[in-house]
């Protein structure tokens, strides 16, 4: 199947800084990415859909100027989690389809463990 | 509103015995239904894809099946093993989702030796 990297894996960072978190598709190009967070014992929660070269589209409740996200080459999407806090520790996981196969299943990186502190 | 249940929440079963994992939503107008798997810790392992005609998917122990008109999936997978040992989530893409993917609670497996 198709490769989705997700950087880094685990990150610490302090209350009140920014974080970074990279996708990308390694063999395949990705119009649209999307970003989950999943809470300890709970399922992924969709926080918004990455379109190369335009907006990211943000489900309710989800900050945009919180949770910034850039989709800048078909390849690689970012999210930088701005000014930090506590609850803002979770599990973020990007997932990407391969854009010249239609409606193929999706592909998920290995996510993202943010412990703010 | 749509929505994807998982139950049971947890299972735990001997060695050997084969795994029953359901999933059933809402909403019957979906594109496809995916099973993954997630270790703690870890991303998600797609496991099968269900598109909307069809009624099962196979893939060595595993099988799936999916039954539109009752909202529900069900996950098989035979002769278990202790390293199959994981949660198990199931996510369907509504036909009007723009691929997003809504996902179910999971069910955390532990198989025993």
């Amino acid at each position: 199947g198709a490769v989705v990297s997700q950087h880094p894996s685990r990150v610490i960072c302090k209350s009140g800084t920014s974080v970074k978190i990279e996708c990308r598709s390694l063999d395949f190009q990705a119009t649209t990415m999307f970003w989950y967070r999943q809470f300890p014992k709970q399922s992924l929660m969709l926080m918004a859909t990455s379109n190369e070269g335009s907006k990211a589209t943000y489900e309710q409740g989800v900050e945009k100027d919180k949770f910034l996200i850039n989709h800048a080459s078909l390849t690689l999407s970012t999210l930088t989690v701005t000014s930090a806090h506590p609850e803002d520790s979770s599990f973020y996981i990007c997932s990407a389809r391969d854009s010249d196969r239609g409606n193929t299943e999706a592909f998920f990186g290995q996510g993202t463990r943010l412990t703010v502190v | 509103k749509q929505e994807v249940t998982q139950i049971p929440a947890a299972l735990s079963v001997p060695e050997g015995e084969n795994l029953v994992l359901n999933c059933s939503f809402t909403d019957s107008a979906i594109y496809n239904l995916q099973w993954f798997r997630q270790d703690p810790g870890k991303g998600l392992t797609s496991l099968l894809l269900i598109q909307s005609s069809q009624r099962e998917q196979t893939s060595g122990r595993l099988n799936a099946s999916l039954d539109k008109s009752s909202g529900r999936s069900t996950l098989y997978i035979a002769a278990s093993q202790p390293g199959d040992s994981a949660t198990y989530l199931c996510a369907v893409r509504y036909a009007d989702s723009w691929g997003k993917l809504q996902f179910g609670a999971g069910t955390q497996v532990v198989v025993t030796p």
